[in-house]
């Protein structure tokens, strides 16, 4: 499996303040992506990375912010933190190299509870 | 927009038997990959099996297997021999084939609970 960590792994915070999460990959993956998950819902795309400095939108992107400026490394921002973001965050990586088979590797997860 | 659908919330079976999961999708597309995977209490994500939709054969994994039927757009997964460790929530998804999709549809879950 992919090397794939997230810090921190638990966060409370409170409504307003700016919180960063962070995404480290070993795996030298070009594809990396940031999910939320709740209740009934699944896993939601919030942004993703398809190179260093490459970044677009996914499916729930308003509120959020991404940055990646090594390969490795894929920064999810919640420029102020609402209620409705309280949530389990996790990042995937992909290769998308010729042949491969399009599967995402997932961390293991960031709780975030915004008070 | 792709959509994925798992009308079971929730099942259960006893230890050993064997349980199928429900998925259905909608897409115009005629080229995708489709994806189990399971969580476990721990939160990891892990991938169950995968099927290419240009292939006929069902995809198996050891105890697991899918019925793809493409044409019905459903995607199942069969369960054999359950094992307590197989308790978790199941999810199903959906993703176009392409180098510049990324976006990979996923369904709302089954949590799936073996018994002793």
């Amino acid at each position: 499996d992919a090397g794939i960590t997230q810090s921190p792994r638990h966060k409370v915070t409170e409504t307003g303040t700016p919180v960063t999460l962070r995404c480290h990959q070993t795996e030298n993956h070009r594809y990396m992506y940031w999910y939320r998950q709740d209740p009934g819902h699944g896993l939601r795309l919030i942004h993703y990375s398809y190179g260093v400095k490459d970044t677009d939108k996914g499916e729930v992107s308003d509120g959020y912010s991404v940055s990646r400026s090594k390969t490795e490394d894929f920064l999810l921002t919640l420029e102020s933190a609402t209620s409705s973001q309280t949530s389990v965050y996790f990042c995937a990586t992909t290769s998308r190299a010729r042949g491969s088979s399009y599967e995402q590797y997932f961390g293991p997860g960031t709780r975030l509870t915004v008070t | 927009a792709q959509t994925v659908t798992q009308s079971q919330p929730e099942m259960s079976v006893q230890e050993a038997e064997t349980v199928t999961l429900s998925c259905t999708y909608d897409t115009s597309e005629s080229n995708y990959y489709l994806f189990w995977y399971k969580q476990p209490p721990s939160r990891q994500m892990i991938l169950v099996i995968r099927q290419e939709a240009y292939k006929q054969q069902n995809a198996t994994e050891n105890r697991f297997s899918v019925n793809f039927q493409k044409a019905a757009k459903s995607f199942s997964l069969k369960i054999s021999d359950s094992q307590l460790g197989d308790t978790a929530m199941y999810f199903c998804a959906f993703m176009k084939h392409g180098p510049n999709n990324n976006d990979m549809r996923f369904g709302a879950g089954t949590r799936l609970t073996v018994k002793p």
